[in-house]
């Protein structure tokens, strides 16, 4: 079984540019986070979605994040436009609801913004 | 959720068991400890956890205190791959999704 898979795996974009992540989730796994590590940092929490519903978006840290998920299935989280301070590793995970379960997260997105 | 502290770093050498302890004074009673790993370059991977009685798995055991105040993850025999951060988070049942809290976490070093 496929694992979570996040795209593209690197991203070096201008300040100012816009960039769009992408998160499979495992099959079947309807929920779905987005987190970030940026440089020396703590990884935290951005978003969580219950299908296609955003359940939780505390974390996402100012309106140049969007992040979408159309039909339950995969994710995107756009960034428009990019700042400096967003470089950093985006990650995303899944799960499975109603089953007791750990948060599986795929190999993250490194972005540099410059 | 109840937060933990962890020491900032170890140095474990290959073949040693490393022992990372955490404290989590403030844990409930139907909260449960949950231990995960960064390796770099890596998402963050699940390792094990437990409420109240000793663990163990593939990966590690997992002890945790009496009184549940603190526990220790144990790799047996550290291999230079361990080399990580670890965290220790609290978090509520197993069947709860909500987010995950990543504190500073461990840096284990496993040298040759």
């Amino acid at each position: 079984e496929a694992g979570v898979t996040q795209f593209p795996s690197h991203s070096v974009i201008e300040k100012g540019q816009t960039v769009t992540l992408r998160c499979d989730p495992i099959s079947g796994h309807d929920n779905l986070y987005w987190y970030r590590r940026v440089m020396g940092k703590e990884i935290k929490f951005l978003l969580h979605f219950v299908k296609e519903s955003k359940q939780d978006e505390s974390g996402m840290p100012n309106n140049r994040f969007l992040a979408e998920r159309t039909g339950g299935t995969y994710s995107t989280l756009k960034v428009q436009p990019a700042e400096l301070e967003d470089s950093g590793v985006y990650f995303c995970a899944s799960r499975e609801t109603g089953v007791p379960d750990t948060q599986y997260f795929g190999p993250g997105t490194r972005l540099t913004v410059l | 959720d109840a937060k933990t502290t962890q020491p900032t770093s170890m140095d474990c050498a290959e073949g040693r068991a490393a022992n990372l302890p955490c404290n989590h004074s403030t844990i409930s009673g139907n909260e449960y400890v949950y231990w995960y790993r960064q390796i770099h370059s890596q998402g963050p991977q699940y390792i094990i956890h437990g409420l109240k009685n000793n663990e163990t798995n593939e990966m590690a055991s997992l002890i945790i205190t009496e009184d549940r105040k603190s526990s220790t993850l144990i790799l047996p025999h550290a291999t230079l791959r361990d080399t990580a951060v670890y965290y220790c988070i609290v978090r509520p049942s197993p069947y709860n999704t909500d987010k995950l809290i990543f504190g500073t976490g461990t840096r284990l070093q496993v040298f040759p």
